[in-house]
């Protein structure tokens, strides 16, 4: 079992807003980074931080957080958007480990 | 900009050692830390440690008795080992690149840079 916790699927209509969330102990202390994993690829970090975008990633993506729950947003989402959620975040324990939420899918309609 | 390649043996027997490698080019393997990663066929990202190119590790704890990774600075890599594997332990095992943050008065750590991945298959 994961110390933190994404619904298994989510869906959204095309061009309509989704947030994604992951809650977890840990996350009231620690923010949680976000990865985006298409079929058959590698993940690819879309937030960091308290709501950074690296490089090539559409602002349509943003973070938040509160209490015990991290969320990304997609704000207008977009055919392209269809993949797996993961967040990562250090675990409870206090020894710097690290965990990744169970993912979300998510399907635009 | 840099780049991770995993690479290693595609099938392993039943009770061996899983070795892997990841080469790191277009910068320095110096200053960060390194993290593996693995994935079992439709199932979710499970991580397994990471090392700092000073040697320092940290190991998850459902694996830390099976685990090592390792730097080599002068080939710029970093390698996993995992002992006494099962099909349990088959999976798509990435390498990734850590890096970190500092605001509002917390540190912040992500997984920027990513290899593609590499199958491995534990079969006899």
């Amino acid at each position: 079992s994961s110390e933190l916790t994404q619904d298994p699927a989510v869906s959204v209509a095309l061009g309509q807003t989704v947030r994604i969330t992951c809650q977890g102990d840990s996350l009231r202390s620690y923010y949680a980074s976000w990865y985006q994993q298409k079929p058959g690829q590698a993940p690819v970090l879309v937030i960091y931080g308290k709501n950074n975008r690296p490089s090539g990633i559409p602002d349509r993506f943003s973070g938040s957080s509160s209490g015990n729950t991290a969320s990304l947003t997609i704000t207008g989402a977009q055919a392209e958007d269809e993949a797996d959620y993961y967040c990562n975040s250090r675990d409870s324990s206090g020894n710097h480990l690290r965990v990744f939420g169970g993912g979300t899918k998510l399907t635009v309609l | 900009q840099v780049q991770l390649q995993e690479s290693g043996p595609g099938l392993v027997k039943p009770s061996e050692t899983l070795s892997l490698t990841c080469t790191v080019s277009g910068g320095s393997i110096s200053s960060y830390y390194w993290s593996w990663i693995r994935q079992p066929p439709g199932k979710g990202l499970e991580w397994i440690g990471y090392i700092y190119y000073s040697g320092s590790t940290n190991y998850n704890p459902s694996l830390k008795s099976r685990v090592t990774i390792s730097v080599d600075t002068s080939k710029n890599q970093f390698s996993l080992k995992l002992s006494s594997v099962t099909a349990a332990d088959t999976a798509v095992y990435y390498c990734a690149r850590r890096s970190h943050g500092y605001s509002y008065g917390i540190y912040y750590y992500y997984m920027d840079v990513w290899g593609k991945g590499t199958t491995v298959t534990v079969s006899s």
